[in-house]
């Protein structure tokens, strides 16, 4: 089955700088990879998706990009916020059915 | 629309005891799943269904059970409650087609002791 890694866990940047999590998938007939930030206490939200006839997608500040022969894919945050402290989490999937998540990165924004 | 709803927020448990966690959705969503969450691991599938009167297994189906009688609910049983099912518990749904993003439920923090 699809197993997905996701690094860091944890990232410390100061506010302003741009942060990039990094995920691999294992089985190369994924098609479909979102992000989710959840906070505190929170439900996961979607941020952005990409499915895999696409290199790279952008929605303002969030950017995510997909190497299909790497099998790997990367969410940019640029000028980051303090509101964007949380965790994220990356997923896979196979025919947009059962999604499998990455174990989370842990996101701290510093003013 | 409620989105996604969960019930109760909250359980405590007694090792050996059942429940069912209950799980509705008012945006006539084909597709509904149930995920466990622990810290460092995640999310992890449990069972979901791709319409009434079908489901299927995740990745960590054993110690519960799942029916979908009707497209709105999606009820989740554990039958003998263990120290391991200590989690918290999120349902999610979405459309069968077109826009594939999930909509999670606020989540269930079930404690067993």
């Amino acid at each position: 089955g699809e197993n997905v890694e996701q690094h860091p866990s944890t990232l410390s940047v100061q506010e302003g700088d741009s942060a990039v999590i990094k995920c691999t998938y294992s089985d190369s007939a994924s098609n479909y990879f979102p992000w989710y930030k959840q906070e505190l206490g929170k439900r996961p939200q979607l941020i952005i998706d990409i499915r895999s006839n696409v290199g790279e997608k952008k929605d303002q500040r969030i950017a995510v990009t997909l190497n299909k022969t790497a099998k790997h894919f990367s969410l940019h945050i640029t000028e980051t916020q303090p509101e964007d402290s949380a965790v994220y989490f990356c997923a896979a999937s196979t025919g947009f059915q059962k999604l499998v998540f990455g174990t989370g990165t842990r996101l701290l924004v510093s003013p | 629309n409620a989105g996604v709803t969960q019930t109760p927020k909250f359980q405590v448990l007694k090792t050996g005891q059942s429940m069912t966690l209950q799980c509705a959705q008012d945006m006539n969503h084909e597709y509904m799943s149930w995920y466990r969450q622990d810290p460092g691991m995640g999310l992890r599938l449990i069972h979901y269904s791709v319409g009434a009167g079908i489901t299927d297994q995740g990745e960590v189906p054993n110690g519960y059970n799942v029916s979908r009688s009707t497209t709105e609910d999606f009820p989740l049983r554990l039958l003998l409650a263990a120290p391991s099912q200590t989690s918290v518990y999120f349902c999610a749904s979405r459309k069968r087609t077109g826009n594939y993003e999930q909509y999670f439920g606020p989540g269930t923090r079930l404690t067993v002791t």
